[in-house]
């Protein structure tokens, strides 16, 4: 079974660092596209960046280049979205979403983990 | 704001047919990039619905259908049913901001 598994949820401080990851498998996880989406409570979907593990090759999206970093171990079949330092308006549920046909810009994205949850608060 | 544009609600009553849009511009689906539609069940990850502007994927009901011309692009539901109620995001690509973009989503109501 094709399927993405993302970390569990997690509570955080302001100022503090986190990474969460994303396990692929079922499939040859180098060949396809990994991208974060964001999903504050009650809005829209957002996207965030995308990677290519096969590569490495990451695009983000300019709302958040600069704020966080996509990177994978295609070692181990995993994308990794991480914060140096988190705020409270990073509240939000991230979803990784695995892209159709590895082709880029015209891939749907078929498979999808369920979510992991980040709350930061005081 | 989205680059593309989606209505916040539409409803119908069980059985009818609802179609709702997607509107982007000539650096996205006027481009050519294909049109992608998603499912958001409430407490759901997205499931996508809708692949390359017509196509379905396997397992989706053929009650869903999708459609583009020029700018814009459409999802129809015929036959609505309660288990429909969910919100709707439209996805392409943006070739002018060269990132992927969602539509700010369309929240179906069945009545």
């Amino acid at each position: 079974e094709v399927q993405l598994v993302q970390s569990g949820a997690e509570l955080k401080k302001p100022g503090e660092s986190l990474k969460i990851s994303c396990k692929g498998s079922g499939y040859k996880f180098t060949s396809h596209w990994i991208a974060w989406v964001r999903q504050m409570p009650g809005k829209g979907l957002e996207w965030m960046g995308i990677i290519y593990p096969g590569d490495s090759d990451t695009r983000y999206s300019p709302s958040f280049q600069g704020q966080v970093t996509i990177s994978a171990d295609k070692s181990i079949s995993t994308a990794y979205l991480q914060w140096s330092s988190l705020k409270a308006s990073d509240t939000a549920m991230f979803y990784c979403a695995r892209g159709l046909y590895g082709s880029g810009a015209n891939d749907p994205f078929d498979i999808w983990g369920q979510g992991t949850m980040v709350t930061v608060s005081a | 704001q989205s680059v593309l544009t989606q209505p916040p609600s539409v409803s119908g009553a069980p059985g009818q047919r609802v179609t709702m849009s997607c509107t982007g511009s000539s650096s996205n689906i006027g481009a050519g990039y294909d049109v992608h539609w998603y499912q958001q069940l409430p407490g759901t990850a997205p499931k996508l619905l809708i692949y390359g502007n017509i196509n379905r994927p396997s397992g989706v009901p053929d009650r869903f259908s999708g459609s583009k011309s020029g700018t814009s692009a459409s999802l129809a539901i015929t036959g609505l049913q309660a288990e429909d109620e969910a919100d709707y995001y439209c996805q392409s690509y943006d070739s002018s901001l060269s990132v992927w973009v969602f539509g700010g989503g369309t929240k179906l109501t069945v009545l």
